[in-house]
């Protein structure tokens, strides 16, 4: 079965530092998003990309967050400026159609914790 | 109100039982439903979509009131197995997913 891949599956970053999360699409999806998780917390959208350009994004997704699509195959979330308050799962998750209910896949996630 | 709203639980059943989650939505979440399972800090999986005529999947069962704007999801013949937190998720008018904080189930031997 077709899987988004992220990596790492774990970061520990110093506050302040920049932090790249990875992920990697599934191959014919057309739309990709992030999502993040505070431990404790309900999932909460970050950020939606269709078409190498941000479709929408949430009040969380400020200016220390960028995202892009470098190559083919990779979909990066950067950090710019890490906070403590961005210590968090963070998912990465494709579709194929904007209805994407069914064709939503997550991937594993990225534990990302900023000491 | 809250988009996607649940009941935390933990609900605490034994094996066997039949266990019952209810959600309730706002307008700006409407556009699809879906229950996610997610096991301890892992990442969300599909369980099933909910249609409006109800649909049943195995042992899970799923409904859709629009009037109340109230979704169920039933599970028969609980497994220990089934122990993970569910959550009720809405997608929006503009495709993005709107996830309620989940309910926890155990389900005890």
């Amino acid at each position: 079965e077709p899987e988004v891949t992220q990596t790492p599956s774990h970061q520990v970053t110093q506050m302040g530092q920049e932090v790249i999360l990875r992920c990697v699409p599934i191959s014919n999806h057309l739309y990709f998003y992030w999502y993040r998780q505070i431990l404790g917390q309900k999932v909460e959208f970050l950020v939606s990309f269709y078409n190498n350009e941000i479709s929408e994004k949430s009040e969380i997704f400020d200016d220390q967050f960028s995202v892009e699509r470098p190559d083919g195959s990779n979909f990066t979330l950067k950090i710019r400026s890490t906070k403590l308050e961005d210590s968090a799962m963070y998912f990465c998750a494709s579709s194929g159609g904007q209805r994407g209910g069914y064709g939503y896949t997550f991937g594993s996630g990225t534990r990302l914790t900023v000491v | 109100r809250k988009e996607v709203e649940q009941d935390p639980g933990p609900f605490n059943v034994p094996e066997g039982a039949t266990v019952a989650f209810n959600c309730t939505y706002s307008n700006s979440a409407s556009q699809s439903f879906f229950w996610y399972r997610q096991d301890c800090r892992k990442e969300p999986k599909l369980l099933m979509s909910v249609y409006s005529s109800g649909n049943e999947d195995g042992r899970f069962t799923a409904q859709l009131n629009r009037a109340s704007q109230y979704i169920s999801l039933l599970i028969r013949d609980s497994k220990l197995s089934d122990s993970a937190t569910y959550l009720c998720v809405g997608m929006d008018s503009s495709y993005k997913l709107i996830f309620g904080s989940g309910t926890r189930l155990l389900v005890r031997p």
